[in-house]
This record gives C-alpha cells, sequence and structure tokens, in this order.
C-alpha cells in the first residue's frame, strides 16, 4: 500500500505570490491534517479535513485555506506569501483501526522556501 | 488550554542504555497525548498513544510511555538505545483523543553515541 505523498517537495516562492500544495493520503483513509513546522515556531496543527469538510482548523490567519475532494485528497493554500511562511509542511492521514483507535501516517512534507 | 513541556531539547545517551525522554502536559481536560519522531530530513512517524485505556503504553520500536496523573507526565522510555534510535521526538496533547487541535511540544533531539 502506498504511503501520504506530497508534491511538490520543493518550493521556492516570492513574498506575495500564493502557493498550493497537495496531499494524497493513503487509500481509503478519510481524514487528512496538516500541519507547519518552522525553526521558530516549532510544530504546529493547520487544519483537519474529513470527507471533505473541515472539522477543525488551528490558529493561523485565514491567507491558509484548504479543501479535501471526493477522492480524500487534499490541498492547502497560502496566500499572499510573507517571510515566515517559510516551513516544512506536514500531511498526515489516519483511519480508526482496532478498538476505535486511529492510527496516523505521515508525509514527507513540503518544505517551501519565502524569499 | 492545553500544553506540554518537553525537559531536555538535547539528550545523549551511550548505545545499549536507558532512553528517558520527559514530557509534563497541562490540560483542563483529561488528556490525549502522544509522542511522535523524527529522523533527520523525514516526516513525523508516531510512536505511541495514550487514550486513557491504559497507563502503560507501548509503542512502536520498543518505546514505552507512562501515564501518570498525579505528576502530570507522560515520559517515553526505552530499555536500551540503539543507534537507529538518534532522532527528533516530540510529545503532544489533544483534547478530543483523535489529532485535531494537537498541540506540540518543543522537541527533543536524542543524540546516541556508539
Amino acid at each position: 500500500k502506498a504511503g501520504v505523498t506530497q508534491t511538490p517537495r520543493y518550493l521556492i516562492k516570492t513574498r506575495g505570490q500564493q502557493v498550493t500544495l497537495s496531499c494524497s493520503p493513503i487509500s481509503g483513509h478519510r481524514s487528512v491534517s496538516w500541519y507547519q513546522q518552522t525553526p521558530g515556531q516549532g510544530l504546529q496543527f493547520l487544519f483537519e479535513y474529513f470527507s471533505e469538510t473541515q472539522r477543525n482548523k488551528g490558529n493561523f490567519p485565514g491567507r491558509f485555506s484548504g479543501r479535501q475532494f471526493s477522492n480524500s485528497r487534499s490541498e492547502m493554500n497560502v496566500s499572499t506569501l510573507e517571510l515566515g511562511d517559510s516551513a516544512l509542511y506536514l500531511c498526515a492521514s489516519s483511519y480508526p483501526g482496532q478498538g476505535g483507535l486511529e492510527t496516523q501516517y505521515f508525509g514527507p512534507g513540503t518544505r517551501l522556501l519565502v524569499l | 488550554a492545553q500544553s506540554v513541556t518537553q525537559l531536555g531539547s538535547h539528550v545523549s545517551v551511550s548505545e545499549g542504555a536507558l532512553v528517558l525522554l520527559r514530557c509534563n502536559y497541562s490540560s483542563s481536560v483529561p488528556p490525549y497525548l502522544f509522542w511522535y519522531v523524527q529522523y533527520p530530513n523525514q516526516g513525523l512517524q508516531l510512536l505511541l498513544k495514550y487514550t486513557s485505556a491504559a497507563t502503560l503504553v507501548k509503542g512502536i520500536n520498543g518505546f514505552e510511555a507512562e501515564f501518570k496523573k498525579s505528576e502530570t507526565s507522560f515520559h517515553l522510555t526505552k530499555p536500551s538505545a540503539h543507534m537507529s534510535d538518534a532522532a527528533e521526538y516530540f510529545c503532544a496533547v489533544s483534547p478530543s483523543g483523535g489529532y485535531q487541535k494537537v498541540t506540540f511540544g518543543t522537541g527533543t533531539k536524542l543524540q546516541v553515541i556508539p
């Protein structure tokens, strides 16, 4: 079974531009979560989608948005990029396991550099 | 509000020695706690998850963690360190039991000395 895939793996943008990152979950997984990792702020939860609906959102400005498609693939978009948006963006998918315990799997991440 | 504090940003152990990574939590509701590992230039991997079913949680790669409510702690241990355990470890807390609204600690880098 293929793991969580994220595209692109690396991206360079300039301030003011927008960017779209893609995440394909493991087949059958319906929940997709996004996280931002920076040296200064560490790991932070961005948002979580389940069956095309955003269920939870972290404390990020409205420039950060996302969506999930019917095949569970998810995209996140950052508009009007700022230097501080330079980060590793991680995507994870999960599926209920035995006893209701979910197992979560992460993709390798997309490293975004804003110049 | 919820938070976790990881004591020690860097921990060094000798190969074969006990690994102990410390995590204390603060939560206004019964917490759900997690440990993740991140190997260099890779994504995260879930090591284990506490959901109140049992206070001692066994994870992958020989790691385990014990939930101690009286100490508000969820320390990660492994009896014998292996070179391949060198990585960064993150403790995290969630109010909901799922992976939503997770708050991460600042991480502890584990160095294993041969």
